[in-house]
């Protein structure tokens, strides 16, 4: 069965600071992968996406993820984050072999301070 | 452009009971999955419903059934409601005739809250 990792629960950072999610999945075949965001109050958006090609993937809102294959990660970052990021992050996996379901991560809660 | 709906916003039931939501998909979008996501966790996949069947079903008990309807909208049923199903119940849609099977767009999500 697929599993997704999120290191991280909860991740305060100041306005303008970097910001890295990390996120492993357990799955050794074909996959495709994503990160969603959930402002407060509102519903679960897609941020950016991997289906193939370049692993360096650029997303809304100045997000960018990359595919590491050898090591079963999909880090999202972003390089100067804004009180408007605050929100909870996550990561999200579908085996392409015939699987349509999305097995998520639990999840991470970035707070930004302003 | 419509998005995913999803009725009612909110609900309140007692043990034993039995509930049904609803949810319409993203203009022309074909293929329906619901979620569930407990309080501090990511969304747990219940099942998908493509041409009115249930085509893929994750580890919910029976108690967990659909229906999806000519016009492509569906209804989650949860029987003999237990304190443990209290959770934001999501639904997303997604588009195999497009090919974009693999892309789901979320709903705002039901509250149930069990007593």
């Amino acid at each position: 069965a697929q599993s997704v990792s999120q290191h991280n629960h909860h991740v305060i950072l100041s306005e303008a600071a970097s910001l890295e999610l990390g996120c492993n999945y357990s799955y050794g075949g074909t996959v495709n992968l994503f990160w969603y965001v959930q402002y407060p109050g509102q519903h679960l958006q897609l941020l950016l996406k991997y289906f193939s090609g370049d692993p360096l993937v650029k997303g809304i809102k100045g997000f960018e993820a990359e595919f590491i294959k050898s090591k079963f990660s999909f880090n999202l970052r972003k390089p100067s984050v804004q009180w408007s990021d605050t929100a909870e992050y996550f990561c999200a996996v579908n085996a392409r072999s015939n699987d349509y379901k999305l097995s998520f991560g639990a999840g991470t809660t970035v707070t930004v301070r302003a | 452009d419509a998005g995913v709906t999803q009725s009612p916003t909110h609900l309140i039931k007692t043990r034993g009971q039995q509930v049904t939501l609803r949810c319409s998909p993203k203009s022309g979008h074909d293929t329906v999955s619901w979620y569930q996501q407990a309080l501090g966790q990511g969304p747990q996949f219940i099942f998908q419903y493509y041409e009115e069947e249930e085509r893929q079903r994750g580890n919910f008990p029976d108690r967990f059934s659909g229906h999806q309807f000519p016009n492509y909208s569906s209804e989650l049923n949860v029987n003999a409601l237990l304190l443990g199903d209290s959770a934001l119940y999501l639904c997303a849609s997604s588009s195999l005739g497009q090919g974009e099977i693999y892309e789901q767009y979320f709903g705002p999500g039901t509250r149930l809250t069990v007593t």
